[in-house]
């Protein structure tokens, strides 16, 4: 089974410090990707990443950065945090086209909550 | 840019009835669609796919319906159970790209004992 695995389930950060949010997969995939959840809004794409040391911003990329320095991580930096970064962020690998599928999978999900 | 939406974002289903979740898509360059079931306290899990050159495609109690010509698919569950209680997402990709997949806001499915 593919696994995902994010560093932490709940995170707590004052504004203005910076935060580091590691997602560690264990299938060789080429691509991952850094989401933000919010209600009402679904899924939003803030980095991914197609190769090591490679990455593309998503839709929602200010304040945001990413790091793949590894295959198998990929980290998400707030770097100054502010608490309109409240949210549940998630991340996900998938295998690139003519691999064993294209679909994502996904880690439980880290909610941070910027005070 | 792509955008996926959901037509109705909470769906209250009698148990053992069928379930159909709607979504429409806007990029006509989206050519593999993807469906997710996110519990509460979970990460989306990957239910089902479709791709364009495909109209139809079934699995385990599930099935997708796509209709390229109105940019529209759908999720129908049979015999909804309990367990399919959760927020559904449909999702949009260029196979072709860096597989970048935009997602709808999700419509919440309540299914009643």
């Amino acid at each position: 089974d593919v696994k995902v695995t994010q560093s932490s389930r709940y995170l707590v950060k004052r504004t203005g410090e910076k935060v580091f949010l590691e997602c560690v997969q264990d299938m060789d995939h080429e691509n991952m990707f850094w989401y933000r959840q919010d209600p009402g809004l679904g899924l939003r794409l803030i980095y991914f990443s197609y190769d090591v040391k490679m990455k593309e911003k998503g839709d929602i990329p200010e304040g945001y950065s990413v790091s793949r320095e590894k295959k198998e991580r990929f980290s998400l930096i707030l770097e100054s945090a502010s608490t309109n970064q409240t949210s549940m962020y998630l991340c996900a690998s998938s295998a690139p086209r003519g691999g064993i599928g294209t679909e994502a999978f996904f880690g439980q999900g880290t909610r941070l909550t910027v005070v | 840019g792509e955008s996926v939406g959901l037509h109705l974002p909470t769906l209250s289903v009698q148990e053992g009835d069928n379930s159909i979740i709607n979504c429409a898509y806007s990029n006509s360059a989206s050519d593999y669609f993807i469906w997710y079931k996110q519990e509460s306290g979970k990460g989306p899990q990957f239910i089902i796919d479709i791709r364009s050159n495909m109209d139809k495609r079934q699995g385990q109690r599930v099935t997708v319906l796509l209709n390229k010509t109105v940019k529209h698919l759908s999720l129908q569950i049979a015999a909804t159970q309990p367990g399919d209680s959760a927020v559904y997402f449909c999702a949009g990709a260029n196979s072709g790209g860096y597989q970048k997949v935009t997602f709808g806001i999700g419509t919440k499915l309540q299914v009643i004992p």
